[in-house]
């Protein structure tokens, strides 16, 4: 049972290029979620899908696409990278809970970017 | 915006002491949870607590929660050398679909 897995783990951009992060899950849960995480500013979501077939956007989704491609799958796209978005990404999934409640996140283990 | 906002940022104790981490948030929340990270590697969800709960227990952790004063303690009994890591409060605030984290605390045990 490997969980949440997030590939590349690491990746080098020069400015401008573009390059999408995977994520799949493989506990069969509804919800996913991109985080990224930077120095002394916690996790900021940058989006979510709540169920297959949703996306939604979260605190910073300006500079990135979602796509739920499956109940497993959920990608992060940088369409024209930028120094700013140097950060670690993080793919997480929960099952859906009633009224709407969230439950555990299980995380990946992270994607390093660097942009330059 | 940040939700929770961890106190201490940092924490440096000795093995064997216990350590105590608290959050305050901002807004109404359907529950509280605890994460831990340790470094270079993923969030790991150590504890839940509702928002009509105010106490629970977890092997040697303990979390309060005071919606009151919108505040949420995690405490850590006989730390050891292996709890070294950062620790996070993430809300599920009414209204929201996801979980908003805080900038957590990084503890270091002293063997």
């Amino acid at each position: 049972n490997a969980g949440v897995t997030q590939t590349p783990k690491f990746q080098v951009l020069k400015t401008g290029q573009s390059m999408t992060l995977q994520c799949a899950q493989d506990m069969n849960h509804n919800s996913m979620y991109w985080y990224r995480q930077d120095p002394g500013m916690g996790l900021r979501l940058i989006y979510y899908s709540a169920s297959e077939g949703t996306t939604d956007k979260g605190e910073v989704p300006n500079g990135y696409n979602v796509s739920r491609l499956n109940k497993r799958e959920f990608s992060l796209r940088l369409e024209s990278a930028a120094p700013s978005q140097t950060s670690v990404y993080f793919c997480a999934s929960s099952e859906s809970q009633a009224g709407g409640n969230t439950g555990e996140l299980f995380f990946g283990e992270g994607s390093r970017l660097t942009v330059l | 915006s940040q939700q929770g906002e961890e106190d201490p940022q940092a924490l440096s104790i000795q093995e064997g002491e216990n350590a105590t981490m608290n959050c305050s948030y901002k807004t109404s929340i359907n529950n509280l949870q605890w994460y831990r990270q340790n470094s270079g590697r993923g969030l790991v969800h150590l504890i839940l607590i509702r928002s009509n709960e105010r106490e629970k227990h977890s092997g040697r952790l303990r979390v309060t929660l005071d919606t009151s004063k919108k505040s949420s303690s995690l405490l850590i009994t006989a730390s050891r050398a292996a709890d070294t890591a950062s620790y996070f409060c993430a809300t599920k605030d009414t209204g929201r679909r996801a979980l908003t984290f805080g900038s957590g605390t990084r503890l270091q045990v002293q063997p």
